[in-house]
């Protein structure tokens, strides 16, 4: 069945670091393809989306890449902050699925 | 646009007694809505996704009986969580997709609930 795979964390990070989350997907045809975010308390935000190989997703200085080939789906940001500092997952809908698959989560912290 | 509310975002309760949990989509209609629980520090499980008057379809694992959810019109979905026990404990969250497009979630802010 469809699965999302993301780096273990915690990734902690000085701010305005480079930030990479891996994401890998396994999936039939062609699923679609997200990040969302949750801050302590919260529940979960929509970050980006990618509908599409090779389509980039981009939001609040978060981009990620759908990579068909690799079949992977990296969330990158050139310069964190404190405010990023949140649970992270990737996530995907398959072509034949009728709800979310989410990936287990990465715990980013930033400190200044 | 596309918010979705629940009530009450935190609930204390004693073991035995039972809990409502509301989600509501705000500024569209809903024709499809999720529930989900997550543990601390874990993943969000997927728990039934329910269509509007229709009867919810649950995941493998979760009790129907235990966990009473309808969806009486576009805007809003109910959880109950029948003679809750301190297991029960855990944060629940919805999520709405518009009608025609069950990819595009909308989740809500999620509801503590601690059984003592």
């Amino acid at each position: 069945g469809d699965s999302v795979t993301q780096m273990e964390g915690p990734v902690t990070l000085s701010e305005e670091a480079f930030l990479t989350i891996n994401c890998t997907y396994t999936a039939t045809g062609y699923p679609s393809l997200f990040w969302y975010v949750q801050y302590p308390g919260e529940g979960l935000q929509l970050l980006l989306k990618a509908t599409k190989a090779d389509d980039k997703g981009s939001n609040k200085g978060f981009e990620a890449t759908y990579r068909k080939e690799t079949t992977s789906f990296h969330l990158e940001k050139g310069s964190v902050q404190v405010s990023d500092s949140a649970v992270y997952f990737c996530a995907l809908f398959g072509q034949a699925g009728t709800a979310l698959i989410f990936g287990k989560g990465t715990t980013l912290s930033v400190s200044s | 646009g596309a918010v979705v509310s629940q009530h009450p975002s935190w609930v204390i309760c004693k073991s035995g007694t039972s809990v409502k949990i509301e989600c509501r989509s705000l500024d569209f209609q809903a024709t499809t809505m999720f529930w989900y629980r997550q543990f601390p520090k874990q993943s969000l499980m997927l728990m039934a996704t329910s269509n509007e008057g229709s009867k919810a379809t649950y995941e493998q694992g979760v009790e129907k009986d235990k966990f009473l959810i309808n969806h009486a019109s576009l805007t809003l979905s109910t959880l109950t969580v029948t003679s809750a026990h301190p297991e029960d404990s855990s944060f629940y969250i919805c999520s709405a997709a518009i009608a025609g497009g069950p990819y595009e979630q909308y989740f809500g802010p999620g509801t503590r609930l601690t059984v003592t």
